[in-house]
């Protein structure tokens, strides 16, 4: 079964600084790969996906991962937060063949501090 | 707008009720989900539905019942509240297995 770990529960960065979020899957073949964000009492959005091809995937609002096959990882990144960056974040993997649902991280919480 | 919508979006129930959520989507997509998040465990997967007619444990069914009653309606039924039920239930949906979820915004659910 897939399985996802994310590192850091808890990070804070200074508006305007770099970010990269750690994501880390286990599965055997070729996931399938996803970013969610939520901010407080709202639902998950999703930012980016990998499925295929090109390891370095753009998303919304500014961020991008790379998905590195060597080191089972799928870290997530953006140049430069803004405060409305404050939020969870989750990643999630999934299986490429059949209809078995997403497993998620238990969540990275970003604070972006001025 | 086009979307998952779930009722209520808050509720207290007492040890022992029984109450259903209700979860709709609009985009007809095949596949759907019940999730439960809570502090530090992130989500976990309660049922899900891969499609119309069919639904499917996930990792945490139990004291939980669901229906799949047509291709837009995914109910999620508590037969007998406990505390340990209290969370934020997420209903979301996708076109297939193998996309990106939509989820609602979440039904905040108080036991006591």
């Amino acid at each position: 079964a897939q399985s996802v770990t994310q590192p850091d529960i808890h990070i804070t960065v200074s508006e305007g600084a770099s970010l990269e979020l750690r994501c880390n899957y286990s599965y055997g073949a070729t996931p399938y790969l996803f970013w969610y964000v939520q901010s407080p009492g709202q639902g998950l959005q999703l930012l980016l996906k990998y499925f295929s091809g090109d390891t370095l995937v753009q998303g919304i609002k500014g961020f991008e991962a790379e998905f590195k096959r060597s080191q089972s990882s799928f870290n997530l990144r953006k140049p430069s937060v803004h405060w409305s960056d404050a939020a969870e974040y989750f990643c999630a993997v999934g299986r490429n063949s059949g209809n078995t649902p997403l497993v998620f991280g238990k969540g990275t919480r970003l604070s972006v501090i001025a | 707008n086009a979307g998952v919508t779930q009722t209520p979006k808050f509720q207290v129930l007492k040890t022992g009720q029984s109450m259903t959520l209700q979860c709709a989507q609009d985009m007809n997509h095949n596949s759907m989900y019940w999730y439960r998040q809570d502090p530090g465990m992130g989500l976990r997967l309660i049922y899900y539905s891969a499609s119309e007619g069919t639904t499917d444990k996930g990792e945490v069914p139990n004291g939980y019942n669901v229906s799949r009653l047509n291709k837009r309606e995914f109910s999620l039924r508590l037969e007998s509240a406990a505390p340990s039920q209290t969370s934020v239930y997420f209903c979301a949906s996708s076109l297939t297995g193998l996309g990106g979820y939509t989820f609602g915004s979440g039904t905040r659910l108080t036991v006591v």
